[in-house]
């Protein structure tokens, strides 16, 4: 079964509104989470890595007050895409290494996604 | 710069034929390699790793890659392809910097025909 939950699976929203993804790690605690955009037929961008009780750390170019990140439990990451507006309509998908095992081996688990649509 | 590269946009097989996806690297020091498989409109599922021992590895529903360090490869295989395993395939690295990122190729689509 899945090890990592996330919420919702669709979503529309009208521009200008926000909109929020949640990423739940299953029976394991996640200190650190990933968040990817996966733009159609592409390959997957990382966004940020979100941590447990600090900040997210952003790749360059990602727009840290456009996409907030919240990692505020140990099996629970929050992407709120604010103002939403079309071009922000993407795949976003989270993903956790599973407790014990990331340090050694990098095995990241992944959401099933969530696809925004900003009409 | 580190890098993944799948060549291929797509491969197209007979049901029952061999399959490669090719993935090569880029990478400094020791790399850990994974194949991840993507259905439409959900998230990556774990296929295989590669991260020290055994030049082959050998993952989930058949699946196996070859680490070939001089080559820089991680070629994904399957002895005998399934219309099922039509998906889109990637390819990921670790950089060996302990940050966690994963790097992605670009996928490659499998087409697996009857």
């Amino acid at each position: 079964g899945a090890v990592v939950s996330q919420h919702p699976s669709w979503v529309i929203c009208k521009s200008g509104t926000s909109v929020k993804i949640e990423c739940r790690s299953l029976d394991f605690q996640a200190t650190t989470m990933f968040w990817y955009r996966q733009f159609p037929k592409q390959s997957l961008m990382l966004m940020a890595t979100s941590n447990e009780g600090s900040k997210a750390t952003y790749e360059q170019g990602v727009e840290k007050d456009k996409f907030l990140i919240n990692h505020a439990s140990l099996t629970l990451s929050t992407l709120t895409v604010t103002s939403a507006h079309p071009e922000d309509s993407s795949f976003y998908i989270c993903s956790a290494p599973k407790t014990g095992g990331y340090q050694n081996t990098g095995e990241l688990f992944f959401g099933e996604g969530s696809r925004l649509t900003v009409l | 710069a580190q890098s993944v590269a799948q060549p291929e946009d797509q491969v197209n097989v007979a049901e029952g034929n061999p399959l490669t996806v090719k993935c090569t690297y880029s990478v400094s020091g020791n790399p850990y390699l994974f194949w991840y498989v993507q259905y439409p409109n959900r998230g990556l599922q774990f296929l295989l790793k590669y991260i020290t021992g055994d030049n082959l590895v050998k993952g989930s529903y058949g699946f196996e890659a070859e680490f070939n360090k001089s080559q820089t490869s991680f070629h994904l295989k399957k002895p005998s392809a399934l219309v099922s395993d039509s998906a889109l395939y990637f390819c990921a690295v670790r950089l060996p910097s302990n940050t966690g990122k994963l790097i992605f190729g670009q996928g490659t689509t499998l087409q697996v025909k009857p």
